[in-house]
């Protein structure tokens, strides 16, 4: 199985500064034929069901708020939130669906608070 | 608007059985994979099972494999989770999930229901 592993596994920042929450695979999730990588990012807040906020490792979702952004490639994954907001306090999870049969894994998650 | 609202949810003793539902709506049922993701109080996210459009193709993880068994029927727009053998660590609240790209098994899960509890006590 590929592990997932998210550090920190908590963060606090201050109102309107960045937030960056890495994301390794153990083992690459980059597919070569078409030059993906298989690895989404989501938001839960608390009593709420996990929100898409990336694939494709840099795709943002419909509606996501463009201070959200993800990048990274193969081992290695960045989601960064370029100012942040009061509504962004949430945990983060990382996500590879590289998997085939599918044993899609998640990573640990990031609890994100304001400083 | 997409919808998928899970029910079945509940307390069950060590050993018992319960099946879940998921209802869809708001989009083509037939067209895409679905799963199921257990969230256990207070901690992270695991993926339990995928089932493929078709149902060509069901997938479990380790953990649940050969007590629980993923079923769908496209007629009436509903995913299953039939759940036999529980145990006190299969205490989660469950969620079912779409893949958000058609005919494919293996994707991201754009939408997401709200979950279903199920408590495993005696």
């Amino acid at each position: 199985d590929i592990v997932m592993t998210q550090s920190p596994d908590s963060l606090a920042v201050s109102l309107g500064e960045r937030a960056t929450i890495n994301c390794k695979s153990s083992q690459s999730v980059l597919y070569s034929s078409n030059n993906k990588n298989y690895l989404a990012w989501y938001q839960q807040k608390p009593g709420q069901p996990p929100k898409l906020l990336i694939y494709w490792a840099s795709t943002r979702e419909s509606g996501v708020p463009d201070r959200f952004s993800g990048s990274g490639s193969g081992t290695d994954f960045t989601l960064t939130i370029s100012s942040l907001q009061a509504e962004d306090v949430a945990v983060y999870y990382c996500q590879q669906y590289y998997s085939t049969p599918p044993g899609y894994t998640f990573g640990q998650g990031t609890k994100l608070e304001i400083k | 608007e997409v919808q998928l609202v899970e029910s079945g949810g509940g307390l069950v003793k060590p050993g018992g059985s319960l099946r879940l539902s998921c209802a869809a709506s708001g989009f083509t049922f037939s067209s895409y994979s679905m799963n199921w993701v257990r969230q256990a109080p207070g901690k992270g996210l695991e993926w339990v099972s995928s089932i493929s459009s078709s149902s060509s193709y069901i997938y479990y993880a380790d953990s649940v494999k050969g007590r629980f068994t993923i079923s769908r029927d496209n007629a009436k727009n509903s995913l299953y989770l039939q759940m036999n053998s529980l145990r006190a660590e299969d205490t989660a609240v469950y969620y079912c999930a779409r893949v958000g790209v058609t005919m494919i098994v293996e994707g991201y899960f754009d939408y997401w229901g709200q979950g279903t509890l199920v408590t495993v006590s005696s």
